[in-house]
């Protein structure tokens, strides 16, 4: 089945380090690929799109079509930065999002 | 502002009541999706809808109902509501590609069935 996997659910660093969150995608072809983030009380938002390359409150994402990854990175997290995030595909049939399970960053002090 | 708006926030509601979950958006956008997420848990699609009168079932299988009478409304219906109904609803839209903007979702609906 064509999946989108997040294999952390939780990751916990401390401020000023780095991290990256995981994301590996099933799907053949050109993937359309995009982050979502999702802070405490607010709504799903998109975070990044695989085709504009660009970096949104430090983050960063490349897509690896060898290793079927899109992981998401920061170098230097910060504690407004703690919040669900979720990789999500879209399907050229139908236009619709995949989402994978969410992985929790939690940023420490 | 353009955006998606979702009523209500927050319902208990008891078995076997009948429940309409309210989406709108201004957005101008075609196309309009409903998630369900359990808490800590992945989206699953239930619903999408490609335009007016265009309806079809998403991924995951539901109970639920929908509608697209006009272009900038998009509810969901429980006839019968059950406590294996209890989840976060959350609307989205997207305009004609998706790719260039992603999806915008709404504030969700959290329904508890008692």
């Amino acid at each position: 089945a064509q999946r989108v996997t997040q294999p952390e659910k939780l990751l916990s660093v401390f401020k000023g380090a780095p991290v990256e969150l995981k994301c590996n995608y099933s799907y053949s072809g050109s993937p359309e690929l995009f982050w979502y983030v999702q802070y405490s009380r607010q709504r799903l938002q998109l975070l990044l799109r695989h085709i504009s390359r660009e970096s949104i409150k430090g983050f960063t994402a490349d897509l690896n079509k060898g290793e079927t990854s899109f992981h998401l990175k920061k170098p230097f997290a910060q504690e407004e930065d703690s919040a669900m995030y979720y990789c999500a595909h879209l399907r050229a049939a139908g236009n619709k999002l995949t989402f994978g399970g969410g992985t929790r960053v939690l940023v420490k002090p | 502002e353009a955006d998606i708006y979702q009523t209500p926030r927050y319902l208990v509601i008891g078995t076997g009541k009948k429940i309409t979950l309210e989406c709108s958006q201004t957005m101008g956008h075609d196309k309009m999706y409903w998630y369900q997420q359990d808490p800590g848990m992945e989206l699953h699609l239930i619903h999408y809808s490609y335009g007016v009168n265009s309806t079809e079932k998403g991924d995951l299988s539901s109970e639920s109902t929908v509608s697209r009478i006009r272009t900038e409304h998009f509810p969901l219906t429980l006839e019968s509501a059950r406590p294996s109904h209890t989840s976060q609803y959350l609307c989205a839209s997207s305009d004609r590609y998706g790719r260039n903007y992603g999806y915008t979702f709404g504030s969700g609906t959290r329904l508890t069935v008692v």
